[in-house]
């Protein structure tokens, strides 16, 4: 079956530009998270979903970083008034039901902000 | 929050050898631990994972063993092949905290 994708799969931005990445988790998977992946660093984690519902977002870095899934499935995220620093890779994945279960890794959007 | 340190950052090996690759984690109610494999370029792949209750997992040329009272786990390759080739990282807990990763590089 499909698994997790992500669009767009490169964006390249300005500086103060808004940008919004897309995730289409597996058809089915409650969770869905956001990752943020700086060159050559492991993700690190931005926000999960279970269905609609935002149940962590600690990991945001900043209130310019905004998410949603507004019905249980597709997702996004927002970036607002982009800097250089927010260039990375943004990763999603998706889990069938809990969290501790095998997350899913979409192929990220890599986005760079000039 | 869970903080994971992972060890060594790089490591060389040559093909047929093993390999191992230590996590160290914070949190005492993290309860799960899995290792991806990322290439280049690529996404993470789940390799192999493990559950708090118990000690030990195998996957043909893979393992994983957990010591909770010490707070570790490690990652064990053996047989290693140049196809190994990638960078690993562990993970702990639920919304994941990952290690900054193991450049695993086999030599033929």
């Amino acid at each position: 079956g499909a698994g997790v994708s992500q669009s767009p799969r490169y964006k390249v931005a300005k500086r103060g530009q808004d940008v919004a990445l897309r995730c289409d988790p597996i058809s089915g998977h409650v969770s869905l998270f956001w990752y943020q992946q700086a060159l050559g660093q492991g993700p690190e984690f931005l926000t999960y979903f279970q269905n609609e519902a935002q149940l962590d977002k600690s990991g945001l870095p900043s209130d310019r970083f905004f998410a949603e899934r507004p019905e249980g499935s597709v997702s996004t995220l927002k970036i607002q008034r982009t800097q250089q620093e927010d260039s990375a890779v943004y990763l999603c994945a998706s889990s069938l039901v809990a969290a501790q279960e095998t997350q899913y890794f979409g192929p990220g959007t890599r986005l760079l902000v000039l | 929050g869970e903080n994971v340190e992972q060890h060594p950052s790089t490591l060389s090996v040559q093909e047929g050898d093993s390999a191992v690759i230590k996590c160290t984690y914070s949190d005492s109610a993290s309860n799960y631990f899995p290792w991806y494999k990322q290439e280049l370029g690529k996404r993470p792949q789940l390799i192999i994972d493990i559950r708090s209750n118990v000690g030990e997992k195998k996957d043909q040329r893979i393992a994983v063993t957990l010591n909770k009272t010490a707070k570790h786990f490690s990652l064990h390759i053996t047989e290693t092949q140049p196809e190994d080739s990638a960078v690993y990282f562990c993970a702990a807990s639920r919304a994941l905290t990952f290690g900054k990763g193991t450049m695993l590089l086999v030599s033929p």
